[in-house]
């Protein structure tokens, strides 16, 4: 595997449902986001990790919950979504947060998510 | 709020025309500033980086920025199909990233 790696590409779930999309990187980098990008909007900051440490949560309702367990590994965990939820989700990474030239973000594919 | 403008288009060029992207952002303590591309259902690609006043070329593609007057652009020179495209401005905010809502660009055979 190669660049960001994103699991599952296409996710439809009930509201009532629980479930986690999964990112990967291969670039040995140690900053990771949650984006969100909705039809017509632009793209949305949701989470950032820094060295497996949240730096910033953008004003995301709680029924979305990232895990980072290593500088490797994003998680986003759904519960209880709306159908306004449904948007494509992508996970980018960097090499760091700070100094010139690491703010370079590579994003995965994304995943596909449709609320019912 | 910090807000990153662009112009949505559809901005159409002819084949081997060069096609200027344009980006307005409103904080003055932003310095990294990035361009991407995105075609119809793919994810974001990062064509440039730019952080220091000027241009900066890679290939067919021209980065300029002008902190003073909170703009940068994107040129692209000898435009191809292959080019057409959504392109993304990005600001950095220290840990934060704000996106435009992106340019789509049409180049014509």
């Amino acid at each position: 595997e190669t660049g960001v790696t994103q699991t599952p590409r296409h996710l439809v779930m009930g509201m009532t449902n629980k479930k986690s999309l999964k990112c990967e990187q291969h670039l040995g980098h140690n900053a990771m986001y949650w984006y969100k990008q909705s039809a017509k909007k632009p793209l949305e900051l949701m989470f950032v990790y820094n060295f497996k440490e949240q730096t910033e949560n953008n004003s995301v309702p709680s029924r979305f919950s990232p895990e980072c367990p290593n500088s490797s590994h994003l998680f986003l965990h759904l519960h209880t979504l709306q159908p306004e939820d449904s948007a494509l989700y992508l996970c980018a990474s960097s090499q760091r947060t700070s100094g010139q030239g690491s703010y370079e973000q590579y994003f995965g594919p994304g995943t596909r998510l449709t609320v019912t | 709020q910090k807000e990153v403008e662009q112009n949505s288009g559809p901005l159409s060029v002819p084949e081997g025309a060069i096609a200027s992207l344009n980006c307005t952002y409103s904080d003055r303590v932003s310095q990294s500033f990035f361009w991407y591309r995105q075609y119809s259902g793919k994810s974001p690609e990062l064509i440039m980086s730019i952080y220091s006043n000027g241009d900066k070329e890679d290939g067919r593609f021209t980065a300029q920025l002008n902190k003073a007057s909170q703009y940068v652009s994107l040129l692209i020179r000898d435009s191809q199909p292959s080019d057409s495209a959504t392109y993304l401005c990005a600001v950095n905010y220290g840990q934060n990233f704000v996106f435009g809502p992106g340019t789509r660009l049409s180049v014509l055979p």
